[in-house]
């Protein structure tokens, strides 16, 4: 069936660091790929999405590749910010949209 | 706004206490779901439904009900609440037309089953 494994958090990095939070999936046909963002307290935001191979999604900073031949979407952060600590969860949508477990990052200054 | 609206944001009851989580979003869109999250779990789906009276069990239905009597509300009913129903409930909707777009997402309510 269709699944989507993200790596283990919390991932602690300081205030401008470089952030990669590697996300795969395994899925039949063609699944639209995305990231959202759970802040403290709140509910789930879209990040960033991208829907067929080789589109790039881009929002806030953060951005992620579909890489069909890896089968991957792994979400990339130049430099990171003490705002951008949050719960981020990977997933994939072909009939019903499908989570990976969320992956914490904590950003300190 | 658009939005989706879930009531209550918290809740603590007993166990086999009748309880409705209530949900509305307000963008008129067709599919709605519900999902639970638990840590080291992800979210998972419990029912989900596709349009006005249309209404199917996701990875998780065990416990709960649903209803779909308008397009914008999609209450989330526990007959009879269990502790291992403590978690945090999340609402969400999206178009039916184009997997391609994301949900939106409600706020979460956390229930805590005594």
């Amino acid at each position: 069936g269709n699944s989507v494994t993200q790596m283990e958090g919390p991932v602690t990095l300081s205030e401008e660091a470089f952030l990669t939070i590697n996300c795969t999936y395994t899925a039949t046909g063609y699944p639209s790929l995305f990231w959202y963002v759970q802040y403290p307290g709140e509910g789930l935001q879209l990040l960033l999405k991208a829907t067929k191979a080789d589109d790039k999604g881009s929002n806030k900073g953060f951005e992620a590749t579909y890489r069909k031949e890896t089968t991957s979407f792994h979400l990339e952060k130049g430099s990171v910010q003490v705002s951008d600590s949050a719960v981020y969860f990977c997933a994939l949508n072909t009939d019903k949209l499908i989570f990976g477990t969320g992956t914490r990052l904590q950003v300190f200054p | 706004e658009a939005q989706v609206t879930q009531n209550p944001r918290y809740l603590i009851t007993v166990t086999g206490k009748k309880l409705t989580v209530t949900c509305s979003q307000n963008m008129n869109h067709e599919y709605m779901s519900w999902y639970r999250q638990d840590p080291g779990l992800g979210l998972r789906q419990i029912y989900y439904s596709m349009n006005v009276e249309v209404t199917d069990k996701g990875d998780v239905p065990e416990g709960y009900k649903v209803s779909r009597k308008e397009k914008r509300n999609f209450p989330l009913i526990l007959e009879s609440p269990s502790p291992n129903q403590t978690s945090l409930y999340f609402c969400a909707s999206r178009t039916t037309f184009g997997r391609n777009y994301g949900y939106t997402f409600g706020s979460g309510t956390r229930l805590t089953v005594v």
